[in-house]
């Protein structure tokens, strides 16, 4: 049982380049979620899916895109990377956005230079 | 309170010690509190979901009460041991939405 996989772990862009970053998740779970972990920001919500076939914005969603693609995967692309996105990017997911566990991914450690 | 606000931000806590930090949260609209424990370099780890005030869980020497009416939840640790060194966070869905909200966290350090 993998729960949730988030690839890849590392990756180093230049500024203005592009990437997506995978999310999938074999737990049936209906929602999922990008957070992204800052020095002292705690976890900040980017961009969820609370059902296959939706998505809205969380807290810091600029520069940022997102695909539910399938009940099991959701993606996550910068078109354009910054260096204010040089971050840790969690993916997580859940049977439901309220009562019920977010399961992490393992995070992606992301510079952009 | 419009966010989830943790305090303190960081504390030392002596390995035998008991200790508990607090999460505060909007009141209104309450759905649930989560508490979720992050150690350092992997990823956080859920270790309560709330949902009813007077509420009381307890995992091993970890518990948690909850406040819904004025909006405070305690986490406590009884006995702290160093493998309790972590980052407790807390986090409560925003009634106009489903955003899973986290507040700052309180890192944890025991000393052995």
């Amino acid at each position: 049982n993998a729960g949730v996989t988030q690839t890849p772990k590392f990756q180093v862009l230049k500024t203005g380049q592009s990437m997506t970053l995978q999310c999938a998740q074999d737990m049936n779970h209906n929602s999922m979620y990008w957070y992204r972990q800052d020095p002292g920001m705690g976890l900040r919500l980017i961009y969820y899916s609370a059902s296959e076939g939706t998505t809205d914005k969380g807290e810091v969603p600029n520069g940022y895109n997102v695909s539910r693609l399938n009940k099991r995967e959701f993606s996550l692309r910068l078109e354009s990377a910054a260096p204010s996105q040089t971050s840790v990017y969690f993916c997580a997911s859940s049977y439901s956005w309220d009562f019920e566990p977010l399961h992490f991914g393992n995070g992606t450690r992301l510079t952009v230079t | 309170i419009l966010n989830v606000e943790q305090s303190p931000q960081s504390l030392h806590v002596q390995e035998g010690d008991s200790t508990n930090f607090t999460c505060s949260f909007p009141s209104s609209n309450f759905y649930a509190l989560h508490w979720y424990r992050w150690e350092t370099a992997k990823s956080p780890e859920a270790l309560f979901v709330m949902t009813l005030n007077g509420d009381e869980k307890k995992k091993g020497r970890i518990s948690a009460t909850l406040n819904t009416k004025e909006g405070y939840s305690y986490l406590y640790i009884k006995g702290s041991q160093p493998e309790d060194s972590a980052t407790y966070l807390c986090a409560s869905p925003k009634a106009a939405g489903n955003k899973l909200t986290f507040g700052g966290g309180t890192r944890v350090l025991v000393k052995p």
